[in-house]
């Protein structure tokens, strides 16, 4: 079964850092470019950040710029998200989602992880 | 950035009816459009890509149109299943992706 699971979320407090992980099962992790996307509470979806197959190219959302880092281990099918310099407003599931081989459209998503930035 | 503005925010249909949701970009994304489904506590579903594709495994009730500036998911004689938030996502101006804000298609 194509499965993404992310883990790292938590409580934190603003000015903390958080790494998110998200593990990959039943595909060639290494074939695909994967991505970052947030849902705050009770709002829409944000992309956050891209990364290449090799984890050459990497880009980021205006909003995290300089405080966020996507990286990937393709040996170990796993994504992250190191999360500095955390701010109230970067409260949100954090999704990680594949990118479609056919398209840039995002196939397959895993089911989230909180991150919560609170004093 | 490119702003994607969906409409209506909540569309109120009666099951076996048809439903129209509407996405607007701000500058033509050609034809790398796709929309998701959400339900309450679940992660999004994707339903269309390259704005009139099904995904794999989704239903041929649902369909979607347009180019450009203008898109379109209808979902024809909506089932109880369908009734969720569905958004829509530019991936032409890659990898800065964009969203709509949302329609919730709630029950009549």
């Amino acid at each position: 079964e194509v499965q993404l699971v992310e883990s790292g979320g938590g409580l934190i407090q603003p000015g903390g850092s958080l790494r998110l992980s998200c593990a990959a099962s039943g595909f060639t992790f290494s074939s695909y470019e994967m991505n970052w996307v947030r849902q705050a509470p009770g709002k829409g979806l944000e992309w956050v950040s891209y990364i290449s197959r090799s984890g050459s190219t990497k880009y980021y959302a205006d909003s995290v710029k300089g405080r966020f880092t996507i990286s990937r281990d393709n040996a170990k099918n796993s994504l992250y998200l190191q999360m500095n310099s955390l701010r109230a407003e970067d409260t949100a599931i954090y999704y990680c989602a594949r990118d479609a081989s056919a398209s840039d459209a995002f196939d397959i998503w895993g089911q989230g992880t909180m991150v919560t930035v609170s004093s | 950035e490119i702003v994607m503005t969906q409409s209506p925010a909540t569309l109120s249909v009666s099951p076996g009816e048809r439903a129209t949701l509407s996405c607007r970009a701000s500058q033509s994304v050609s034809s790398n459009l796709a929309w998701y489904q959400q339900k309450p506590g679940q992660a999004p579903r994707l339903i269309i890509y390259g704005a009139s594709t099904r995904a794999t495994g989704i239903p041929a009730r649902f369909s979607g149109s347009g180019s450009g500036t203008e898109f379109t998911l209808t979902i024809s004689s909506l089932q109880s299943e369908d009734f969720a938030v569905y958004y829509c996502h530019q991936y032409n101006n890659w990898p800065l992706y964009t969203f709509g804000q949302g329609t919730k298609l709630e029950i009549k």
